[in-house]
């Protein structure tokens, strides 16, 4: 299997602040990738896909970047709602996550 | 607009069987492949199976291999997930999910509310 491993694993940042989560795969995973956002007591929601593509109706202070085994994503401009936990997600094999990355505001 | 809703959960003694139900709309289910991902109280995401569009090929993890069946009847746009000998360690809310794509190499659009199994005695 293909391990993922997210940092940090929580994260503390003040509203307006840029904040950023990496991913790092056990292998190269050929952008392969997907971020997910999740809020309390919510099902996940698919914010990027192929490492970069912005999904439908995302705001675009989120983006990632990233190729072969390091990825990242970026949020600008850190709104109140955009607290939740962040995962990530490998596609080029079995599909494996990350631990996640728990975001509050400080 | 699509929608997954999951049902069949429970609470349920260890070694028996529950059996999972995703009905879905707003999109044609037979062009995508499906998934079940599940989540451990105060824990992370974890990918259980999947079944390609046409139902012809089905993918699943190491630790549920030979317990678990996942199915879809296409004509009911409905997935299932057959879970068998349950053990302490499959009690999460199972998520059923729409891959992006007909086959498994691809990320998960859409997911349901899901629905909390727990295996106890």
């Amino acid at each position: 299997d293909i391990r993922m491993t997210q940092s940090p694993a929580s994260l503390s940042a003040s509203l307006g602040e840029t904040v950023n989560i990496e991913c790092l795969a056990s292998e190269d995973i050929y952008s392969d990738l997907a971020w997910y956002q999740q809020k309390p007591g919510k099902s996940p929601q698919l914010l990027i896909y192929n490492a970069n593509s912005l999904q439908n109706g995302v705001p675009s202070r989120f983006s990632g970047s990233g190729s072969g085994t390091q990825y990242s994503l970026k949020i600008n401009s850190l709104q109140s709602e955009d607290v939740a936990t962040y995962f990530c997600q490998q596609y080029n094999n079995y599909p494996t996550f990350g631990a996640g990355t728990k975001l509050e505001l400080k | 607009e699509v929608q997954l809703v999951e049902s069949g959960g429970g609470l349920v003694q260890p070694g028996r069987s529950l059996k999972l139900s995703c009905a879905a709309s707003g999109f044609t289910f037979s062009d995508y492949a499906m998934a079940w991902v599940r989540q451990a109280p105060k824990k992370g995401l974890e990918w259980v199976a999947t079944i390609i569009y046409d139902g012809s090929s089905t993918y699943y993890r190491d630790s549920v291999k030979g317990r678990f069946t996942i199915s879809r009847d296409n004509a009911k746009s409905t997935l299932y997930l057959q879970m068998d000998s349950l053990r302490s360690e499959d009690t999460a809310t199972y998520y059923c999910a729409r891959h992006d794509y007909p086959g498994i190499t691809s990320g998960f659009d859409y997911w349901g509310q899901g629905v909390m199994v727990t295996v106890s005695s």
